[in-house]
């Protein structure tokens, strides 16, 4: 199974500022990798699959690079409902599995 | 629009066998490509698959859990089925149900969720 390390587990950001998450594989997953949001009582909101496709709707302000082992999730500039988990999951290898999350808050 | 809802007991005991059912709208898993799978949340932790089932009736499990479930679908209600026997305290957690197209498992729609709790 693979196994998905993200860091920093809690990132503080002030709102406007650029958030930069960091998730990593425990073997390639080349691109399919995917990223998700997630807040309180709500289920996961796919943000960004292939690496660093964005999923429909998604604000240009989220952004993914990455490929094989290291992948980053970048928000531009913080909006107040940007604060929220976020968790990295890899679809290359089955089972799928998922980062522990990295929590966004407010600084 | 495609819309998923779990539904099933909030509380079970050590050792009973826990049976979730996702109702959905909005597709229809005779479709080629579509399937819907089963991944659970315990508090605090990481999303974790369990089961997927395909609109061909293929169907992959946890390696982990595979002894203990079972997925089954009924195309015409448009429902998928869960069932995880000998469930234990560690099995407490929110169970989702989403919906994936094609070969690459990256669910865009889930349901709201279900809280089970495993406690006597």
């Amino acid at each position: 199974e693979v196994v998905m390390t993200q860091s920093p587990a809690t990132l503080s950001v002030s709102p406007g500022e650029r958030a930069t998450l960091s998730c990593r594989a425990s073997q390639s997953v080349n691109i399919n990798l995917a990223w998700y949001q997630q807040k309180p009582g709500q289920a996961p909101r796919l943000l960004i699959f292939g690496a660093s496709t964005r999923a429909t709707g998604i604000p240009a302000r989220f952004s993914g690079s990455g490929s094989a082992t290291e992948f980053t999730l970048t928000i531009s500039s913080l909006q107040s409902e940007d604060f929220a988990v976020y968790s990295c999951h890899q679809y290359n290898y089955w089972p799928p599995t998922f980062g522990q999350g990295t929590k966004v808050e407010i600084k | 629009q495609i819309t998923l809802k779990e539904s099933g007991p909030t509380l079970v005991k050590p050792t009973q066998t826990l049976t979730l059912t996702c109702t959905f709208s909005g597709f229809s898993l005779s479709t080629n490509g579509v399937s819907v799978g089963w991944i659970r949340q315990p508090p605090g932790k990481a999303l974790e698959w369990l089961a997927l089932i395909y609109w061909d009736d293929e169907k992959r499990f946890s390696p982990s859990l595979e002894s203990r479930l079972t997925i089954t679908k009924d195309t015409y209600k448009n429902q998928v089925v869960l069932t995880m026997s000998n469930m234990d305290p560690v099995d407490t957690a929110t169970y989702y149900c989403a919906h994936n197209v094609g070969i690459a498992l990256r669910p865009g729609y889930w349901g709201q969720g279900t809280r089970v709790t495993v406690s006597s």
